[in-house]
Order: structure tokens, then C-alpha cells, then sequence
């Protein structure tokens, strides 16, 4: 089954610890997204990345670290600096970073 | 700065009933618009891409318009199911890979 696979589903954090969400695709899509979405908001982009090494910063990407070693792979580090990391995050890749974005089924995070 | 506003924020209808979603945006020099579907607690579904050079997108019982020189586009479901209670996201893109997506409309189609 091609798709995208985000782990865990759920996530706890406590203080001032680095946690780290999976993103894994096999679509052999080259382009890669974190997005964050709070309650009754729309999506927000953290971090993209267009090919394998390199990324770029989204909007709100304070606090928050990735790594692109493989095209199948763009896991995101919630780090102790950002100070309000509940939210869900959704994973997103496409063919290209001209194309439709397909989104994995998101990893909710809450602090303990 | 591009702002992405969806009015209503939530929307309850009969079944059977054909509804239209609208989704408003400030600047009109966009690549693209694309709706998206939401069901709770999980992840995003494409639903329809508009380009900027096309006026709508038709699938199934969904269409799509864009009128870019006004700054909105619609989305209209025909005869409305259960099945299609989801929030319902626009986003347009303005380069090739940054989507800025409206706050949603929360859809309830009741039986």
C-alpha cells in the first residue's frame, strides 16, 4: 500500500525534553512537509524540504529542527524551546513541490 | 500578506439539501487553489486543484470555482450525504510549494 505513515498517533512530552515524530512516504515523491494545526485553526507550515539534504524554513519554525538522509524520510524534532508544542502535526509530501500535497494521518501531541 | 478566511466556520444542513462553501483570499496572484477534506482527528484529503488559468474542477458530486480577479472561490456539494460530514479546508499556493490554508468550515449533513 503506497502512502504516508506518521508514528506515533500519540505523543506526550514532558518539560524540557526533545521528542521526535516519524514521517515515512513510498510514493517516491521528492518534495516533503511538516504542518502544524491548532484546534479550529487551519494548517501552519513549520519546515519543507524539495530534495533529499536540504530543507527550508516555513513560518513557524522556532523551536522545531528536521533532517531529510533519505527521500522516503522527514522526521520533525519538537525541541524544549518551543514553548507551546501541543498540537497535531501532519506530514505531507508531493512529486514535486508544484504538485497536489498528500498528507499522512497525523501525530497529536500534548504535553505532560 | 495572503489571508485565507472560509465563511461559515460551521454549517448544519438536511440530508438531500445541495450546499456551497466559499473561501475568500487577499491576494489574487496565486498558482493555485486547492479544497481539502478533514475528517476528525485525522489527516488532510485532496479533493480538487484549481490552477489560476482554469475556472472550475468537477468531480463527482463536488465542483469547484475560482474567480481570481475577485479573490474567491466556491465549493458546491449536490445533494448532501452524512457520509460528507468532514471540515472542509481551502489553500492557495502563490510560489510552487508553500499552501495557505483558511481556518475551515465544519460540515454536519444530518440524516
Amino acid at each position: 500500500d503506497g502512502g504516508i505513515t506518521q508514528s506515533p498517533k500519540y505523543l506526550f512530552r514532558k518539560e524540557g525534553q526533545n521528542v521526535t515524530l516519524s514521517c515515512e512516504q513510498n510514493l517516491n515523491h521528492d518534495a516533503m512537509y511538516w504542518y502544524r494545526q491548532d484546534p479550529g485553526q487551519g494548517l501552519r507550515l513549520i519546515y519543507y524540504s524539495q530534495i533529499v539534504n536540504d530543507f527550508q524554513k516555513g513560518d513557524i519554525a522556532e523551536g522545531y529542527s528536521v533532517s531529510r538522509e533519505k527521500k522516503e524520510s522527514f522526521p520533525l524534532t519538537v525541541t524544549s524551546a518551543q514553548k507551546n508544542p501541543t498540537a497535531f502535526y501532519l506530514c505531507a509530501s508531493s512529486i514535486s513541490a508544484k504538485n497536489i500535497q498528500y498528507f499522512g494521518a497525523g501525530t497529536r501531541l500534548s504535553v505532560l | 500578506k495572503q489571508e485565507v478566511t472560509q465563511i461559515p466556520a460551521a454549517l448544519s444542513v438536511p440530508e438531500g439539501e445541495n450546499l456551497v462553501l466559499n473561501c475568500s483570499f487577499t491576494d489574487s496572484a496565486i498558482y493555485n487553489l486547492q479544497w481539502f477534506r478533514q475528517d476528525p482527528g485525522k489527516g488532510l484529503t485532496s479533493l480538487l486543484l484549481i490552477q489560476s488559468s482554469q475556472r472550475e474542477q468537477t468531480s463527482g458530486r463536488l465542483n469547484a470555482s475560482l474567480d481570481k480577479s475577485s479573490g474567491r472561490s466556491t465549493l458546491y456539494i449536490a445533494a448532501s450525504q452524512p457520509g460528507d460530514s468532514a471540515t472542509y479546508l481551502c489553500a492557495v499556493s502563490h510560489s510552487s510549494y508553500k499552501l495557505i490554508f483558511g481556518s475551515g468550515t465544519r460540515l454536519l449533513v444530518r440524516p
